[in-house]
């Protein structure tokens, strides 16, 4: 139990569909990210917030919009999907500073993971 | 740029046997951190450890050992006396000192113990 809580564990949908990955972390962290993670290539770093402010938005398609309402919480809201957006997506927090000020590069700590299927 | 390469994509060991999972990195910053983490069947990464570019004691705990070298960029990880238990998903990260909130992630190393 790391502390970082996902929600579904699995989730199949239609490319016309709309639905929301949720994350929630109990660690008191500052900072949360979420990661894609695909077969056979590096984990991918999709938005990075801090204090519940956007501080990285890595390129992605906007077909991918996330929300982070407090410090706890954070949501990757999905629409239109296309199949190439299956993959494991993992939320992660960490004891993070403010937007550009300090990064501790202290560990991550990562949920189980979405697994999301697009048909 | 910076980069983490894992070339091994799959080991295959059999229990007790010991196990070195390989990682090599490329930065241009004189400060740095490397990170390996383990995931196992049920999808969360797991930090192992942490080390700083201006450390590089080798360090052991319990089974896992590594050994960074920066002379090779190489910060490899080696499990002695393997088990079933240690059938998972390894990866290699690398971050910068500061200005940035990336982790660099090698592609994983799948490692299998067969009993």
């Amino acid at each position: 139990e790391t502390g970082v809580t996902q929600t579904p564990r699995h989730l199949v949908m239609g490319m016309t569909n709309k639905k929301s990955l949720k994350c929630e972390q109990h660690l008191g962290h500052n900072a949360m990210y979420w990661y894609k993670q695909s077969a056979k290539k590096p984990l991918e770093l999709m938005f990075v917030y801090s204090l519940e402010e956007r501080v990285e938005n890595n390129s992605v398609p906007s077909r991918f919009s996330p929300e982070c309402p407090n410090s706890s919480h954070l949501f990757l809201h999905l629409h239109t999907l296309q199949p190439e957006d299956s993959a494991l997506y993992l939320c992660a927090s960490s004891p993070r500073g403010r937007t550009g000020r300090y990064t501790t590069n202290e560990k991550l700590f990562f949920g189980s993971g979405t697994q999301l299927s697009v048909l | 740029a910076q980069k983490v390469t894992q070339a091994q994509t799959e080991i295959s060991v059999v229990e007790k046997e010991d196990v070195t999972l390989d990682c090599v990195y490329e930065t241009r910053d004189t400060t740095y951190y490397l990170f390996w983490y383990k995931q196992p069947p049920s999808g969360e990464l797991v930090f192992l450890i942490r080390r700083n570019s201006f450390d590089e004691q080798n360090e052991i705990s319990g089974r896992y050992s590594w050994n960074f070298q920066k002379s090779t960029s190489s910060f490899n990880f080696t499990i002695t006396a393997s088990q079933v238990v240690d059938s998972a998903v390894y990866f290699c990260a690398l971050s910068r000192a500061a200005g940035t909130y990336k982790y660099i992630f090698g592609t994983g190393t799948r490692l299998k113990v067969l009993a």
